[in-house]
C-alpha cells in the first residue's frame, strides 16, 4: 500500500479561481506535513508546512484532518506562476530533514 | 545565498558504462540525501547519511549503485554498470536536524541508451 497517496491531475484551472487538492497518508503514527512545490525539470522546493491548526500564507491555505489521515491545500486567486507539481510531504520518524516520505505530486495548470 | 550543487547537470551515457555523480551539500549541513525521480515512480529515496555515515540505503539496488560521502563537502552517488532503467533525474538533497526542510539541488539527468 502505497504510503503517500496524490491524484496526479493535471488540475486545469482558469487564473483567478481557486484549486485546492487533497493528500492521503497510510501511516498514522506520522508526525509532520509539509507541501513542496516543483516546477518543470527544476528540483523541489520547500512551499509550506501544515500545522495541526491549519495555517495560511498568503492566497495558500494548508489544512490538516488526523482523524481521515489526509493534507490538503488550497491556493486562492490562481495565477500563471502557480503552474507547477505539487508535493505531499509526510515526515513518520526522525527530526529535522529525515524521515520524509514524499507523494508522486499533483500536477498543476493554471490557463489565462 | 546557500545552494546545493550537483555535477554532472546532464549525462548521456551507453548502456554498461560507469555513471558518477557528484553532490556538495549546503555547508554546515549535516545530512544528505540522495533520490532517483521519474515519471512512473515519483521521488524515490535511494540513501541518506548523517555526518558522513550511511544510514539507509535500502532504496537502492546494491549490486550496481553506491553512495559514498568522502568528505563533508562531497558525496557521490555511482552506477556501474548503467542500465536503460537508470535513466532519471537524480537528486541530491541535504538538511540538518535545525530545519524540517530539505534543500535540493537542480539534479542530475541521465539518459543511458
Amino acid at each position: 500500500r502505497k504510503e503517500v497517496e496524490q491524484d496526479p491531475g493535471p488540475f486545469n484551472v482558469p487564473e483567478g479561481a481557486t484549486v485546492a487538492f487533497n493528500c492521503t497518508y497510510s501511516n498514522s503514527a506520522s508526525q509532520s506535513f509539509f507541501w513542496y512545490r516543483q516546477d518543470c525539470r527544476k528540483e523541489p522546493k520547500l512551499l509550506m508546512s501544515v500545522y495541526s491548526s491549519g495555517n495560511e500564507d498568503g492566497r495558500f491555505t494548508a489544512q490538516l484532518n488526523r482523524a481521515s489521515q489526509y493534507i490538503s491545500l488550497l491556493i486562492r486567486d490562481s495565477k500563471l506562476s502557480d503552474s507547477a507539481t505539487y508535493l505531499c510531504v509526510v515526515r513518520y520518524s526522525g527530526g529535522g530533514a529525515d524521515g520524509l516520505t514524499f507523494g508522486k505530486g499533483t500536477h498543476l495548470i493554471i490557463q489565462p | 545565498d546557500a545552494r546545493v550543487t550537483q555535477t554532472p547537470r546532464d549525462k548521456v551515457t551507453e548502456m554498461g558504462q560507469e555513471v558518477t555523480m557528484r553532490c556538495q551539500p549546503i555547508l554546515g549541513h549535516n545530512t544528505v540525501f540522495w533520490y532517483r525521480q521519474t515519471m512512473k515512480q515519483g521521488l524515490e529515496l535511494l540513501a541518506y547519511f548523517r555526518n558522513r555515515a550511511p544510514l539507509d540505503d535500502s532504496g537502492m539496488p546494491k549490486d550496481r549503485f553506491s553512495a559514498e560521502m568522502p568528505d563533508a563537502t562531497l558525496a557521490t552517488l555511482k552506477i556501474q554498470p548503467s542500465e536503460p532503467r537508470d535513466s532519471a533525474v537524480y537528486f541530491c538533497a541535504s538538511g540538518s536536524f535545525t530545519y524540517n526542510e530539505q534543500f535540493f539541488g537542480p539534479g542530475t539527468r541521465l539518459t543511458v541508451l
